[in-house]
Parts: C-alpha cells; sequence; structure tokens
C-alpha cells in the first residue's frame, strides 16, 4: 500500500490561509469519508485536528477545516498563528486489507 | 482524557525481540468502540502503522511487517503490549501508542525511541 502524497511544506504569513492537500486512490481517500488529520510539534506525539474529513474534536480551533473532493482531501488552516508551525499528517482508513495508510507528511512553515 | 504511556527499553540488539508496554490511565481498556494501536516514526519521517487490538484479544497487523509483530493486552492491568522479532537497523523508531476509535487515532502516548544496534 503507497502512503497517501502530501505536499513537503507550505507556508504562510500570519493571519493568512494555507491548505495542504493529501492524495490517494479510491481503495482508500476516494473510497471512504475516514480521512484525519493529525499535526505534530517537533519532538511531540501526533494530536487529532480533524476526523471523518471535516469533524473536529472538541478543542481544536474553528480555524482548522477539512474537506474531500474525490481521491483528495484537503486541510485548510486559517488565520494562520506562530503556534500552527508543525508537520501535518492525513491518514485514510482503507479497509480491512490495509487499514489505515498514511501520508507523507507536510511541514507548515509560518512567515 | 484517556492517557496512555509507552514503556520499555531503548536498545535492542539485531536479531532479538523489540518489547513495549503501553499503560492507559484515566480510562478503561475495556471500553466498546475502541482499539488499541501500536505506530511508529522513522527518524525524521512519516508515521507508519503497525497494529492494533481490541479488549478481547483479536489483533489485525500491517501485511508489511511479515508477520514480525504480535500485540497483546492485560486487562488487568489496563495494558497493551507489542513485540517485533528479528529486529534490524530499520526498525530503528519512535514508537507510540495509541487509542483508536475505528478509523481514525484520538489519543496518543508521547512515544518512545528504540534503537536497533548492536
Amino acid at each position: 500500500q503507497s502512503a497517501l502524497t502530501q505536499p513537503p511544506s507550505a507556508s504562510g504569513s500570519p493571519g493568512q490561509s494555507v491548505t495542504i492537500s493529501c492524495t490517494g486512490t479510491s481503495s482508500d481517500v476516494g473510497g471512504y469519508n475516514y480521512v484525519s488529520w493529525y499535526q505534530q510539534h517537533s519532538d511531540k506525539a501526533p494530536k487529532l485536528m480533524i476526523y471523518e474529513v471535516d469533524k473536529r474534536p472538541s478543542g481544536v480551533p474553528d480555524r482548522f477545516s477539512g474537506s474531500k473532493s474525490g481521491n483528495t482531501a484537503s486541510l485548510t488552516v486559517s488565520g494562520l498563528q506562530a503556534e500552527d508551525e508543525a508537520d501535518y499528517y492525513c491518514v485514510s482508513y482503507a479497509g480491512t486489507n490495509n487499514f489505515y495508510v498514511f501520508g507523507t507528511g507536510t511541514t507548515v512553515t509560518v512567515l | 482524557q484517556v492517557q496512555l504511556q509507552e514503556s520499555g527499553p531503548g536498545l535492542v540488539q539485531p536479531s532479538q525481540t523489540l518489547s513495549l508496554i503501553c499503560t492507559v490511565s484515566s480510562g478503561s481498556i475495556i471500553s466498546g468502540g475502541h482499539y488499541w494501536s501500536w505506530i511508529r516514526q522513522h527518524p525524521g519521517k512519516g508515521l507508519e502503522w503497525i497494529g492494533y487490538i481490541y479488549y478481547s484479544g483479536i489483533s489485525y497487523y500491517n501485511s508489511s511487517l511479515k508477520s514480525r509483530a504480535t500485540i497483546s493486552v492485560d486487562t488487568s492491568k489496563n495494558q497493551f503490549s507489542l513485540k517485533l522479532s528479528s529486529v534490524t537497523a530499520a526498525d530503528t523508531a519512535v514508537y507510540y501508542c495509541a487509542r483508536v476509535v475505528v478509523t481514525y487515532f484520538d489519543s496518543w502516548g508521547q512515544g518512545t525511541l528504540v534503537t536497533v544496534s548492536s
């Protein structure tokens, strides 16, 4: 099972928006509405930011939003803040053969 | 909020078996709808799902590990564990335990670095 494809990096100035893409196949991203997104600060554990494409867990700011079209999911961070600088990973559930496929990761830099 | 904590040796010799334990607190490992998973992250790289277990003992694994991984559960201690056999330098990674809500990972341990070296 190949990893989901994410851009290696993305950046924006404080207050701007940044969108990260996550491209898979019809066997994972396109086949299920089960894409989740995780934020990982340096040397820290990943933190769930979005689940089931567009749902936010309690405590996650509404500046974070998710969407999906076909085989590509996206995470948008609006109103960028310094604390949003981190690595972001997408994950797609891929059924009972491959279970979970992770993205390659995107480093977001706040300029 | 459930908390997870990994523990185990930080150094394992090549060809030996890596053994880690995840202790669950502020929540029960016998909770319907949750699975308990191991995930690893190679240095400077992305994340890789290893496998998960249900409190009943049913487990599933990433086929890429070629049957080297075994996950077990001890409900009396509110713990689950990972054993990875025949390790090589390629198994050097930070190992995380996490709670699974079927399709996503909602709580993670802080991670533990395991280095495979003689």
